[in-house]
């Protein structure tokens, strides 16, 4: 299986100020047909998981553009521009180019 | 609008069977490749079953092959995940999914699952 890692586990942020999180895989995530099928979710406290990337970098519908995916082969990231309230929860990478696992979970809370 | 809405879920003791049940609509569902995931309580989702449109081909995690079983109706536009010989560790919410190229893009809002006795 492929092993998803996720750093920090806990991100305590300010408000308005950029957050990262970042994701490595124990494998290339590079698929045979050439895509790379890294996804983040969010989920926020007594609420099921949403999309927010797909295919690394790509939000999904709906999804404020403050929210950016970056990266490649077994490194990719996460970055909230300027954090606000409603973003406070669990993110999760998640990887689906063979089976699909998910990272531990990195939590985002105001500090 | 697409929603997915689970049913089924409950307390059972270990050794039980539950049959889950997800509403799908806003979608084509016989379009879609369905996924169940479920989440223990306090910790990350995990993937558990998925099912192509057909329902011909389907596909599980290792710690739950030859207990559960994904199945499809098209015509009701529900899915489905037949549940037995339960343990504790079967203890979560199960979410279904939509499955759109391999991203899970919609998702219901859940069904706890209690093995306990």
């Amino acid at each position: 299986d492929i092993v998803m890692t996720q750093t920090p586990l806990s991100l305590p942020v300010t408000l308005g100020q950029p957050a990262s999180i970042s994701c490595r895989s124990s494998q290339s995530l590079v698929h045979s047909d050439g895509n790379t099928y890294l996804s983040w979710l969010q989920q926020r406290p007594g609420q099921p998981p949403r999309l927010l990337i797909h295919k690394i970098s790509n939000r999904f519908s709906g999804v404020p553009d403050r929210f950016s995916g970056s990266g490649a082969g077994t490194d990719f990231t996460l970055k909230i521009s300027r954090v606000e309230a409603e973003d406070v929860g669990v993110y999760y990478c998640t990887q689906a180019t063979q089976s699909r696992t998910f990272g531990q979970g990195t939590k985002v809370e105001i500090e | 609008e697409v929603q997915l809405v689970e049913s089924g879920g409950g307390l059972v003791q270990p050794g039980g069977s539950l049959r889950l049940s997800c509403a799908a609509s806003g979608f084509t569902f016989s379009y879609s490749w369905m996924t169940w995931v479920r989440q223990a309580p306090g910790k990350g989702p995990e993937w558990v079953a998925n099912i192509k449109q057909d329902g011909s081909e389907k596909y599980y995690v290792d710690s739950v092959k030859g207990r559960f079983t994904i199945s499809r109706d098209n015509a009701k536009n529900s899915l489905y995940l037949q549940m037995n010989s339960l343990r504790a560790e079967d203890t979560a919410v199960y979410y279904c999914a939509r499955d759109f190229y391999r991203d899970l893009d919609y998702w219901g809002q859940g069904t706890l699952v209690t093995v306990s006795s």
